[in-house]
């Protein structure tokens, strides 16, 4: 059974950069059929997209947010990897990262992390 | 990026019958069996119930059931228990954008 752990900083200061990973387990990130995602949750709000990647390194990205995201994977680690500048309060959420097999939707999820932009 | 369109809330009695509705366009939701839902408990991590449309992942309980017409896919949860309490989304392949997925805006059940 895939599993997938979030990790990074829950309190980032505004105009800094916020970075997560995200931890694969029970499966390689090498897979060529899956993607890799971002999402997140605004408090008390909806599902809203981030990204994803393949493990090729090919990223799609939501529009609003591509001046400022970058999202890598390290296949050696099974790892990927979310950056995201010029953070302002707006970005408060809780992140998630998972799974997907195209054209479907995710299947697995992490657990979320909450991040805070606060100084 | 328009969201799927979900009722705000739908509730119900114990052991009832509810439907979630989730409207899309023919480029996503009717254009393709590519449908989701999820199942979100506070604080938790959204939990895949339905995929392609109809198909329930191991694990998942028989009183979930998905069904599409048209534009429009729906959530059936039958014989309504306490812990279905839960915000639900649903989410679909679409040709609209980018990202090739889209999400609903969530319902809140209640069970009464």
């Amino acid at each position: 059974q895939v599993q997938l752990q979030e990790s990074g900083p829950g309190l980032v200061k505004p105009s800094q950069t916020l970075s997560l990973t995200c931890t694969v387990s029970g499966g390689s990130i090498s897979s060529g059929a899956y993607y890799w995602s971002w999402i997140r949750q605004h408090p008390g709000k909806g599902l809203e997209w981030v990204g994803y990647i393949y493990y090729s390194g090919s990223t799609y990205y939501h529009l609003s947010l591509k001046s400022r995201i970058t999202i890598s994977i390290d296949t050696s680690k099974n790892q990927f990897s979310l950056k995201l500048s010029s953070v302002t309060a707006a970005d408060t959420a809780v992140y998630y990262c998972a799974r997907g097999n195209y054209p479907n939707p995710p299947d697995y999820w992490g657990q979320g992390t909450l991040v805070t932009v606060s100084s | 990026q328009s969201a799927l369109t979900q009722p705000a809330s739908v509730s119900g009695s114990p052991g009832q019958s509810i439907t979630i509705s989730c409207a899309g366009t023919s480029s996503d939701v009717g254009g393709y069996n590519y449908v989701s839902w999820y199942q979100q408990h506070p604080g938790k991590a959204p939990r895949l119930m339905i995929y392609e449309v109809t198909n329930r992942p191991s694990g998942v309980s028989h009183r979930f059931s998905g069904s599409k017409s048209g534009n429009t896919a729906s959530l059936t949860i039958s014989g309504l228990q306490p812990e279905d309490e839960a915000d639900y989304y649903c989410s679909s392949y679409t040709i609209s954008t980018n990202l090739g997925v889209i999400f609903g805006g969530g319902t809140k059940v209640t069970v009464l």
